[in-house]
């Protein structure tokens, strides 16, 4: 079993919408979870971190963490073309240096 | 401020040069990461220095050498590479090891073996 599973899409959702990207991690000891957004050819980008079950919102963007499900979850709303990019899923436990990432979705905006 | 700086942002390398990649970050974090990333893949670990001292390697070939200069520096030494080596390679800090720390990565180096 992978430490951090997520589908690779490819997710398309209208401009305006709501994207739903969803991620699971195999290991109850895992503590801090992390959403990064990579465009084609660049380096990850760092748009959300939580470390409690529930909601952590920032601005457009929602984190959704349930730990008893071990599920993980990034919301966007109104999402924009500009949000077209590859969304990476993190999971870090609580002893150790390594960053576990998901395999990434792909998102599309669609104008 | 949440920098990390790389250099050079583009290598092109035979595969008998001898080259290095340079990482840099200065917000006082002490664990610093080497990823490779393969097209359409996620970053996959290579080195891990916390406080200065290598913690993880991730059984990496000996024509990568990572280096760690001081808190503030990481350098990879490159010799003798193969053309699927070629890859981004990405550079990340955290502020800490174990613990709720994120990780923040720099811009990358693409690698081209020829």
């Amino acid at each position: 079993q992978k430490e951090v599973e997520q589908n690779s899409g490819p997710l398309s959702v209208p401009e305006g919408a709501i994207a739903s990207l969803n991620c699971t991690y195999s290991d109850r000891g895992s503590q801090s979870f992390f959403w990064y957004r990579q465009y084609s050819g660049k380096s990850p980008e760092l748009i959300m971190f939580i470390y409690s079950n529930g909601d952590k919102e920032d601005g457009r963007f929602t984190a959704q963490l349930n730990k008893a499900s071990q599920y993980v979850s990034l919301l966007i709303r109104d999402s924009q073309p500009s949000d077209s990019a590859t969304y990476l899923c993190a999971v870090k436990r609580n002893t150790g240096n390594q960053f576990y990432f998901g395999t990434g979705t792909s998102l599309t905006v669609i104008p | 401020d949440t920098e990390v700086t790389q250099t050079p942002k583009h290598l092109v390398m035979g595969m008998t040069n001898k080259k290095s990649l340079k990482c840099e970050q200065h917000m006082g974090h002490r664990a610093m990461y080497w990823y490779k990333q393969k097209a359409k893949k996620p970053p996959e670990l290579m080195f891990v220095y916390s406080y200065e001292k290598l913690s993880i390697n991730e059984s990496v070939p000996s024509r990568f050498s990572p280096e760690c200069p001081n808190s503030s520096l990481l350098n990879l030494h490159l010799h003798a590479l193969q053309p699927e080596d070629s890859a981004l390679y990405l550079c990340a800090s955290s502020q800490g090891l174990a613990g709720l720390f994120a990780q923040y990565f720099g811009p990358g180096t693409r690698l081209t073996v020829t």
